[in-house]
């Protein structure tokens, strides 16, 4: 059974660009979210969607977004990279919303920004 | 607003101890607790889910507690390994669904 997949596993950017990152969940998973990790600020919970409806969202600006296609699979915008968003970008899928049979991660993409 | 502590932050023991990793949170309305490791660069694996209404989940050589009450969880790893050396994780889940991770323990399991 694959995991969950994240593509591209690294990525190089620079200020003021824009960065699209992708996510396949389990298969059958239904919601997928998406989680910031740096340094200084750890494991920062950004968006969550399942069937294609965002159902929460992290404290992160509008320069942030998703989506969610119809196959579950999910894609994550930064626009206007900034310095600060270099992180490692987890996605995690889960069979359901609400979180009762937890979540599987992926391996993450690690962007970097100069 | 739910906050989740992780101590102690970095732990260094020898091959074959017993050792304990420690999970606090300050909002006892958890649906569920799960404990992750991340190894370097890695992303993360699960270890052990806990649901709300359990009080304990083993696998392996590990085992994972939970109070509710006092707001706190327990990993307890039987006779260490180097190849157990990672980032421990643990997070929970209350109100919103999405994940409130601890900062983590690093261990370091030496041969």
């Amino acid at each position: 059974k694959a995991g969950v997949t994240q593509t591209p596993r690294y990525l190089i950017k620079t200020r003021g660009q824009q960065v699209t990152l992708s996510c396949s969940p389990i298969s059958g998973h239904r919601s997928v979210s998406w989680y910031q990790q740096t340094p200084g600020q750890g494991l920062q919970f950004l968006f969550e969607y399942f069937s294609e409806t965002q159902r929460n969202k992290g404290n992160f600006p509008g320069r942030f977004s998703g989506r969610q296609f119809s196959n579950s699979r999910s894609e994550m915008n930064v626009s206007t990279l900034e310095l600060g968003d270099s992180a490692l970008y987890l996605c995690a899928s889960s069979l359901v919303s609400g979180n009762n049979y937890g979540y599987t991660f992926g391996s993450g993409t690690r962007l970097t920004v100069v | 607003k739910q906050e989740v502590t992780q101590i102690p932050a970095a732990l260094s023991v020898p091959e074959g101890e017993n050792l304990v990793l420690n999970c606090s949170f300050t909002d006892s309305a958890i649906y569920n607790l799960q404990w992750f490791r991340q190894d370097p660069g890695k992303g993360l694996t699960s270890l052990l889910l806990i649901q709300s209404s359990q009080r304990e989940q083993t696998s392996g050589r590990l085992n994972a507690s939970l109070d509710k009450s006092s707001g706190r969880s327990t990993l307890y790893i039987a006779a260490s390994q180097p190849g157990d050396s990672a980032t421990y994780l643990c997070a929970v889940t209350s109100g919103t669904y999405k994940y409130i991770f601890g900062t983590g323990t690093r261990l370091k399991v030496l041969a």
